[in-house]
């Protein structure tokens, strides 16, 4: 069975800063990754995703993430934090199968102006 | 194009009465997830179909929630007798099939209130 940690469950940087937002999983086989953002009031949007391909992989609105298998790790990145970027974001994952995908909690990422 | 929809936006209830939850994935999807997202338990998987399917119903918090799926496309979570702590949003996603390759897509979800 899957599980995921997300360490942090609020994050807070200035507008221009790096953003680093962590997610550890534990499986027995190295799974299926992803990161989802959900704006208030929203459904959560798929940002990238991980499927034993690229270990450094790239998604929408210039987040990035990397997958290290030694650190059981797949933490998500942004070079320069925008006021836009403010939301939940969520670190997802699936052990190939055909059912739904597992979460984490969730880190609520606040952009300091 | 329209994406997954989701009725109603918001569901006011009072304990013991039962709800539907109502979704529309997105046209030519073939496989549709439930999911539940509350403050104590995070997002949690619910159940999943593939066609009108549902392999797996192990993920229902209860024999209080059923969910059924009609003609390929529209989907109904149903909770009977509604408790306190069913209040949550639940969020219906699609994707082209089932699977990782697939990107699933989600809809606004329904935010339950139970009384």
């Amino acid at each position: 069975a899957q599980s995921v940690t997300q360490l942090g469950s609020h994050v807070s940087v200035s507008e221009g800063a790096l953003v680093l937002l962590r997610c550890n999983y534990s499986s027995s086989v190295p799974p299926y990754l992803f990161w989802y953002v959900q704006y208030p009031n929203q459904g959560l949007q798929l940002l990238l995703k991980y499927t034993s391909a690229a270990t450094l992989v790239k998604g929408i609105n210039g987040f990035e993430a990397e997958f290290k298998k030694s650190e059981t790790s797949f933490h998500l990145t942004k070079p320069s934090a925008h006021m836009s970027d403010a939301a939940e974001y969520f670190c997802a994952a699936s052990g190939g199968g055909a059912d739904g995908l597992t979460f984490g909690k969730g880190t609520h990422l606040i952009i300091q102006p | 194009g329209a994406g997954v929809s989701q009725s109603p936006s918001n569901k006011v209830t009072e304990k013991g009465k039962d709800v539907e939850l109502r979704c529309d994935p997105i046209s030519g999807h073939t496989a549709l997830y439930w999911y539940r997202q509350s403050l104590g338990q995070g997002l949690e998987f619910l159940i999943y179909f593939q066609g009108n399917s549902a392999p797996d119903k192990s993920g229902l918090p209860s024999d209080r929630f059923s969910a059924e799926r009609t003609g390929g496309s529209v989907s109904t979570l149903t909770i009977q007798r509604t408790q306190q702590e069913d209040s949550a949003v639940y969020l219906c996603a699609s994707s082209l099939m089932a699977g990782v390759s697939y990107e699933q897509y989600f809809g606004p979800g329904t935010r339950l209130t139970v009384t």
